[in-house]
């Protein structure tokens, strides 16, 4: 069984100043994603960024990017420039693609970052 | 296109009462999904089901039970409701190939079991 691990329950930031939010994960498998999704006070959850295991590339979106180091099984979030609209809770997901996976997600615990202005 | 819509939103149930929740999505996905988020759990999935008339048991199926009878529809039922099953319910659904696995989420179900 896959396991998520983000050790930070929650973190603060300065706006306009740069975060790293840290996840870890475990698994034997080789095929799979790994997702970033943002849940904020009107408790919807959107997807912020995702990266395709077998890409060497750091995925980005505008301010997000990751940080993805698939030997040291690692996936860590940098959002840049933050905004107040960043405020919410980041939960790091895992998805196995392969062996009848159905596509489901194994999510971390979460953390609560805050923008202060 | 309303994407992911769940009803009710918010339900207040007495131990031992019995409802469902419904999530609907129109955008003709194969697979659908049930998660409950505690505080400090993260998002755990209950069940999820491949497509039309299939189900199958996730992390957590306990105490809960769901039906596909449409592919746009996922039921989930709880028979006997008990505080352990007090919760935020999410229902997700995807398309896998064209949407790179992308989770679509509804906006959640706030349900609590005195």
């Amino acid at each position: 069984a896959q396991t998520v691990t983000q050790s930070q329950p929650e973190m603060s930031v300065q706006e306009a100043e740069t975060v790293t939010l840290s996840c870890t994960y475990d698994t034997s498998e080789s095929n799979y994603y790994l997702f970033w999704y943002k849940q904020p006070p009107s408790r919807q959850m959107i997807l912020v960024i995702r990266q395709e295991a077998y890409k060497q590339q750091n995925a980005t979106e505008n301010r997000f990017s990751v940080n993805f180091q698939k030997a040291a099984k690692s996936f860590s979030l940098k959002i840049s420039d933050s905004q107040l609209g960043d405020t919410a809770m980041y939960f790091c997901a895992f998805m196995k693609l392969s062996g009848g996976s159905n596509y489901k997600l194994t999510f971390g615990k979460g953390t609560l970052l805050t923008v202060n202005p | 296109n309303a994407g992911v819509t769940q009803t009710p939103k918010f339900r207040v149930l007495k131990t031992g009462q019995s409802m469902t929740l419904l999530c609907a999505q129109d955008m003709n996905h194969e697979y659908m999904y049930w998660y409950r988020q505690d505080p400090g759990m993260g998002l755990r999935l209950i069940h999820y089901s491949v497509g039309e008339g299939t189900t199958a048991k996730g992390e957590v199926p306990d105490g809960y039970n769901v039906s596909r009878l449409k592919k746009q529809n996922f039921l989930l039922g709880l028979e006997s409701a008990a505080p352990s099953q007090t919760s935020v319910y999410f229902c997700a659904s995807s398309y896998s190939r064209q949407t790179r696995h992308e989770q679509f989420f509804g906006p959640g179900t706030r349900l609590t079991v005195l």
